[in-house]
């Protein structure tokens, strides 16, 4: 149980382009889904709490223009990448946290490559 | 502020035993979680501990004292499928997770 499923795996696009990504909880309803962004031999580093039917919560440094969440449902999130420059290369992974209560579990997508030429 | 303290780098030999240690210091506390993260791909969930004491969990245990604001990872008989980073990965005061770079395991034949 607690399957997150991400799409695309990898994507390279050219600078200037949107790229939407994915989140799917498979097998459980997440209330709450988290995005975040990893760059090499780097901790992961939270970029937004979505909650389903509203509006996400951004870091701080984050800007929400730039990267769209919509949570719609309760098994899906998107992250939209607007206007992608080289800088947002990196690798973008999802969690959703089963149950409605803040200490349950975060289950991780396997994550999206992006790469900005 | 906020602060985990683990070691960047472990060599264990394979069916060995091997213990991660992990201090933290955060605003408030509401659990620690443990994560797997293999190289070039997302964390897994091994283990949550909210309460003073060892969760065992087949061949991995986690262990917490809040007092001490410590925790510990064993893994035992290793696997060369081991061989990955480990995240000690404390919720604080407002259930933010607080991420750290974790310690990357080597395990040698």
């Amino acid at each position: 149980g607690a399957v997150v499923s991400q799409h695309p795996s990898w994507v390279i696009c050219k600078s200037g382009t949107s790229v939407k990504i994915e989140c799917r909880s498979l097998d459980f309803q997440a209330t709450t889904m988290f995005w975040y962004r990893q760059f090499p031999k780097q901790s992961l580093m939270l970029m937004a709490t979505s909650n389903e039917g509203s509006k996400a919560t951004y870091e701080q440094g984050v800007e929400k223009d730039k990267f769209l969440i919509n949570h719609a449902s309760l098994t899906l999130s998107t992250l939209t990448v607007t206007s992608a420059h080289p800088e947002d290369s990196s690798f973008y992974i999802c969690s959703a946290r089963e149950g409605g209560t803040h200490t349950d579990t975060q289950y991780f997508g396997p994550g999206t490559r992006l790469t900005v030429l | 502020g906020q602060n985990i303290d683990q070691p960047t780098e472990m060599t264990a030999t394979e069916g060995a035993i091997v213990q991660i240690n992990c201090t933290y210091q955060t605003s408030g506390f509401n659990g620690l979680f443990w994560y797997q993260q293999h190289a070039g791909e997302a964390p897994t969930f091994l283990s949550y501990n909210v309460l003073d004491g060892l969760e065992e969990k087949g061949r991995f245990s986690s262990f917490l004292s809040r007092s001490k604001g410590y925790s510990y990872l064993l893994l035992k008989e290793l696997q060369m499928k081991d061989s990955a980073s480990y995240l000690c990965v404390p919720s604080d005061s407002n259930y933010q997770l607080i991420w750290g770079a974790g310690t990357k395991l080597i395990i040698k034949p």
